[in-house]
């Protein structure tokens, strides 16, 4: 089945900082990814849709200065979340839809980034 | 805006008791229709979806759901759990669009005693 992988798997970053997040797809193209943040025994919030080529589309509440979206390729979608501070201490997930498949598919996860602001 | 309502938020069950959990979802046109698992530490993984055709799916696991469009439901059973099924479980929809995001509901732990 299609791939998709995350980088890295786990970030421990000061306050202050900006960590950027990889998103890839190993063995399909999308035109289209998907980024999701999660909280501890929360389900998956939606935070923006990734355009290769274009500008993301973020979700109601979610700061675009803040949550930068780049998707520079047919494989490959970044989020760097800029001056982090505790609070953005979360679980991160991208997703991804292979673009050749017809218009029913299904998305393929990342095995997501769990971030640590301390 | 599409939305997904999950009824039960923690199920406690003893292994080979039936299982159904709720799951409603709000919009108006086309939808595909997911469950997913996610076990202790690991990642989502695909249960079983629903685009067209026989609204009685089967996933993996023995897992099925059930698609009733006249009650915007898709309702996921199996008729044994074993302890291994202790995970959570998010009921997710899409627009129909292959590019359209997915919204998933809140989530159902699932413990399953042994």
């Amino acid at each position: 089945g299609a791939v998709v992988s995350q980088h890295p798997s786990w970030v421990i970053c000061k306050s202050g900082t900006s960590v950027k997040i990889e998103c890839r797809s190993l063995d399909f193209q999308a035109t289209t990814m998907f980024w999701y943040r999660q909280f501890p025994k929360q389900s998956l919030m939606l935070m923006a849709t990734s355009n290769e080529g274009s500008k993301a589309t973020y979700e109601q509440g979610v700061e675009k200065d803040k949550f930068l979206i780049n998707h520079a390729s047919l494989t490959l979608s970044t989020l760097t979340v800029t001056s982090a501070h505790p609070e953005d201490s979360s679980f991160y997930i991208c997703s991804a839809t292979p673009l050749s498949t017809g218009a029913n598919t299904e998305a393929f996860f990342g095995q997501g980034t769990r971030l640590t602001v301390v | 805006a599409q939305s997904v309502s999950q009824h039960n938020h923690h199920v406690i069950l003893s292994e080979a008791a039936s299982l159904e959990l709720g799951c409603n979802y709000s919009y108006g046109g086309t939808v595909n229709l997911f469950w997913y698992v996610q076990y202790p530490g690991q990642h989502l993984q695909l249960l079983l979806k629903y685009f067209s055709g026989d609204p009685l799916v089967k996933g993996i696991k023995g897992f099925e759901a059930e698609f009733i469009k006249s009650k915007f439901s898709f309702n996921l059973r199996k008729p044994s759990v074993q302890w291994s099924d202790t995970a959570e479980y998010f009921c997710a929809v899409n627009a129909g669009n292959r590019d359209d995001k997915i919204i998933f509901g809140k989530g159902t732990r699932l413990h399953i005693l042994p």
